[in-house]
């Protein structure tokens, strides 16, 4: 079992839909969740961080669930600036900082 | 933001000539850096992590004398892609952290660097 998990991609929808992308993973102790979004032959840049009490920003949702060991990412009213991969993050401190990154899941939003 | 600079961004070589890459993080400390390794459709893959002051740990299957690691100074690690080959064609991504009581876990990526072997 990998130790970051995504949703199998891609995803296509059309603009002004809602889509969720999951990640599961496999160590308890994980500390640190985030969602970076990667777009084609760039470096990933940070979306949002993920906390357990939720967080949102503007059309963004990012949830944690610790008991379940899983992390979802909700965008609404998709654009189509928002296709890109998006990866699943997950660092945990045991003996040092870990980063483990979730193989992405691609997101096709279409006019 | 904490910012990662990477360079160069592409670099097109002949087989068997080596290519250096540079990677700094411009407003803050890293001991600690990531190389990374991506082919078209695919993930990140992590190579090595550079500490400054001491050896970088490979990753498995990473041949250490193939891809050379310098972290010279709390700001600057190298790879170094030693004779260079067709397949060695990818994008290199590097990532760091801050040091300290700022560190949140967060990676902060330089642009990539793109190499292509001839």
């Amino acid at each position: 079992r990998k130790e970051v998990e995504q949703d199998p991609g891609p995803f296509n929808v059309p603009e002004g839909a809602t889509v969720a992308f999951n990640c599961t993973y496999s160590n308890s102790a994980s500390q640190s969740f985030f969602w970076y979004r990667q777009d084609c032959r760039k470096e990933p840049k940070l979306l949002m961080s993920v906390y357990s009490s939720g967080n949102e920003d503007g059309r963004f949702t990012a949830q944690l669930n610790r008991a379940s060991q899983y992390i979802s990412l909700l965008i609404r009213d998709s654009k189509l600036s928002d296709s890109a991969t998006y990866l699943c993050v997950v660092t945990a401190n045991t003996g040092g900082f870990k980063t483990i990154f979730g193989a992405g899941t691609r997101l096709f939003v279409k006019a | 933001g904490a910012v990662v600079s990477q360079h160069p961004s592409w670099v097109i070589c002949k087989s068997g000539t080596s290519v250096k890459i540079e990677c700094r993080s411009l407003d803050f400390q890293a001991t600690t850096m990531f190389w990374y390794r991506q082919f078209p459709k695919q993930s990140l893959m992590l190579m090595a992590t550079s500490n400054e002051g001491s050896k970088a740990t490979y990753e498995q299957g990473v041949e250490k004398d193939k891809f050379l690691i310098n972290h010279a100074s709390l700001t600057l690690s190298t790879l170094t892609v030693t004779s260079a080959h067709p397949e060695d064609s990818s994008f290199y991504i590097c990532s760091a952290r801050i040091d300290g009581t700022l560190n949140t876990g967060e990676l902060f990526f330089g642009e990539g660097s793109r190499l292509t072997v001839l």
